[in-house]
């Protein structure tokens, strides 16, 4: 699996769109790119994948470089309920490899 | 709810003696996880299924660890002598295997706190 790179922390405004980079530049050819988010006290939650398109569902856009070594996860419009640790995770197949995350903080 | 149903919900226990968790998973998938995760740091990988058949354990998986699923459906963590270090969240995930892009479901955890 390959190692991602995360900022420790972050903080949004309220409203205001946060954007979470990711460092994957050892990432291989058949490894997607995932996001998942941890409320406190709750398991992860499934954000979003891609492999080298950019995608987009009804929680966040995921933008990937053309050489797939980092990407962008956008959350369009973040609100208090998005503050959260969120993780980026390079992999495919049979398990995730979980880092430290990015703790985002959603400011009013 | 993600469909994944973990107990118990918390652990308070005794150095020395042996728990036991259970992971109820989505019920059409054949895969499932058991991470663990300490504060302040994200889930590390314990082990896997594929049915009944457990096909990958960490390292991270002393001897004091067993996980069994009978049948294929429920599982089961079985931590022995447990050390204060094992206190920890203990995490279940499921999904439906086979492919190279599917994406966990997770369970709330167990938080196991040994005394």
């Amino acid at each position: 699996d390959a190692k991602t790179t995360q900022p420790p922390s972050m903080d949004c405004a309220e409203g205001r769109a946060a954007n979470l980079p990711c460092n994957h530049s050892t990432i291989s050819g058949n490894e997607y790119v995932y996001w998942y988010r941890q409320i406190h006290s709750q398991g992860p939650q499934y954000i979003i994948h891609g492999l080298k398109n950019n995608e987009t569902n009804e929680m966040a856009s995921l933008i990937i470089t053309e050489d797939r070594k980092s990407s962008t996860l956008i959350l369009p419009h973040a609100t208090l309920r998005d503050t959260a640790v969120y993780y980026c995770i390079g992999g495919s197949g049979n398990k995730l490899v979980f880092g430290a995350g990015t703790i985002l903080r959603v400011k009013s | 709810d993600t469909g994944v149903s973990q107990n118990p919900r918390h652990k308070i226990t005794k150095r020395g003696q042996n728990v036991t968790f259970r992971c109820d998973p989505i019920s059409e998938h054949n895969r499932l996880y058991w991470y663990r995760q300490t504060l302040g740091q994200g889930p590390e990988f314990l082990t896997y299924f594929q049915n009944e058949a457990q096909l990958e354990k960490s390292r991270l998986l002393s001897d004091r660890f067993s996980a069994e699923r009978p049948k294929g459906s429920f599982s089961t963590l079985e931590i022995q002598r447990t050390e204060q270090g094992d206190s920890a969240m203990y995490l279940c995930a499921s999904t439906k295997g086979g492919q190279a892009n599917e994406k966990l479901f997770f369970g709330s955890g167990t938080q196991l706190s040994v005394l």
